[in-house]
């Protein structure tokens, strides 16, 4: 069963446009969430995560809002650059674990 | 060294054959995982350790696969006689706490079973 589901597999965006990434998840025991960034090649690169206590985290061009009535969270980049072209993959962990379910993946294309 | 370092980065392996992943933590790091990644999925967590102690490896598939850290530093991954559906980017990352802090992940060796 797939516990974290990124239903979007690619998204376009135009540069300096806001870009938004969606992430659901399945289980109420997951009580961190994180975001990566994956380039071709290399590995995932943590970008920004956010507690269950908290409703948003913010940290320069990048913000991730979690509801988690609707066991919801997404990503926003403002303004999206061209260097934002990327897989990016939501996290989830439960409480007191060390491991991480990892979404699908949605590749973030940004054009000029 | 500087980051997470994975040998080799690509690796060949006929059906059948045993194969051994390589991974360099971060100096220092005490918490290691194994991931693997299908194509056009999200990492899968295989197996954990901190230090020697391998203390989760729920995610191992089967038996044919088998991690070790005897040292508490570098990690091998052991797969035996490969099958096709092993074909998968296999991640290591590190992390310097033994509560959870997030994880740096090296680049990943490319498996490929023919």
């Amino acid at each position: 069963d797939q516990q974290v589901k990124q239903n979007s597999p690619s998204l376009s965006v135009q540069e300096g446009r806001i870009s938004i990434l969606n992430c659901d998840y399945t289980n109420s025991m997951f009580d961190y969430f994180l975001w990566y960034k994956k380039y071709p090649a290399e590995g995932p690169t943590f970008l920004i995560s956010i507690s269950s206590i908290k409703d948003k985290n913010e940290d320069g061009r990048f913000t991730v809002f979690l509801n988690k009535s609707a066991k919801h969270l997404s990503l926003h980049i403002v303004p999206s650059q061209p260097g934002d072209s990327a897989v990016y993959f939501c996290a989830a962990r439960k409480q007191g674990a060390q491991k991480l379910v990892f979404g699908q993946g949605t590749r973030l294309t940004i054009n000029p | 060294g500087a980051g997470v370092s994975q040998s080799p980065r690509y690796k060949v392996a006929k059906r059948g054959q045993d194969v051994a992943l390589r991974c360099d933590p971060i100096s220092g790091h005490v918490s290691l995982f194994w991931y693997q990644q299908a194509l056009g999925q999200g990492p899968e967590f295989l197996t954990y350790f901190q230090n020697e102690a391998q203390l989760d490896k729920s995610g191992l598939p089967s038996d044919r696969f088998f991690a070790e850290r005897p040292e508490g530093s570098v990690s091998t991954l052991k797969i035996q006689r490969t099958q096709q559906e092993d074909s998968a980017v296999y991640l290591c990352a590190s992390s310097y706490r033994t509560t959870f802090y997030g994880y740096t992940f090296g680049s990943g060796t490319r498996l490929t079973v023919v």
